[in-house]
């Protein structure tokens, strides 16, 4: 079974300023993918961006990073110059390779302050 | 716009109804995926169709069940409705089903309310 755990329930962070959203993982599987989305008050699920586990660089997506450690599992992700549209909640899922669902952690509420 | 297409977007029932909720699944997806997501059980996988077969069960109480038709929309059906199935239900969508690691286009969801 695969887990993600996002031990960061709420964060606030300055407009303009940078921040990471942190998750761990778990998995048996040797090929798996992560994700990340963004889920705004308005309730729609956003992609932001995905990481190969055999990715040897980290994924980039304009102001969206993936700082991805595979040896400690975990696969973070940092947005730079917070704007006050970033605020949301972010959702890190690991994919499965056998069916392609993902599994997705708890969430981290972002909070951009003015 | 993700391109994928649920309805109704608002549901209020009360406790032991049936309702359906609707999907219909970006032009060119095979794979339709649905989630439950409620304040305390969060995103659950309830369960995958592809190309009209059951791919991958989840968390999906015997009193749901789902299906994928020919022209691939899906429908989730939800009986016997109790108070605890108050939630947000999300239709997702992919190109594939199996041996992949796509990204999944979601709907904006179809919010339930049993009283």
């Amino acid at each position: 079974a695969q887990k993600i755990t996002q031990t960061q329930p709420g964060m606030f962070v300055q407009e303009k300023e940078a921040v990471t959203l942190d998750c761990t993982y778990d998995t048996s599987d040797q090929s798996y993918g992560l994700f990340w989305y963004k889920q705004p008050s308005s309730g729609e699920m956003i992609f932001l961006i995905y990481q190969g586990s055999y990715d040897e660089q980290n994924a980039t997506e304009g102001r969206y990073s993936l700082n991805f450690q595979k040896a400690r599992k975990s696969a973070n992700l940092v947005i730079s110059a917070s704007q006050l549209g970033d605020s949301a909640m972010y959702f890190c899922a690991i994919g499965d390779w056998a069916g392609n669902m993902l599994t997705f952690g708890g969430g981290t509420r972002l909070m951009v302050k003015p | 716009d993700s391109g994928v297409t649920q309805t109704p977007k608002h549901l209020i029932t009360a406790t032991g109804q049936r309702v359906t909720l609707r999907c219909s699944p970006r032009s060119g997806d095979l794979s339709v995926y649905w989630y439950q997501q409620s304040l305390d059980q969060g995103l659950q996988f309830l369960i995958q169709y592809y190309n009209g077969e059951e791919r991958a069960k989840g968390n999906i109480l015997e009193r749901f069940s789902a299906q994928q038709f020919p022209d691939l929309h899906s429908e989730l059906n939800l009986s016997s409705l109790e108070l605890g199935d108050s939630a947000l239900y999300f239709c997702a969508s992919s190109v594939g089903g199996r041996g992949r690691n796509e990204k999944l286009f979601f709907g904006s969801g179809t919010q339930l309310s049993v009283l």
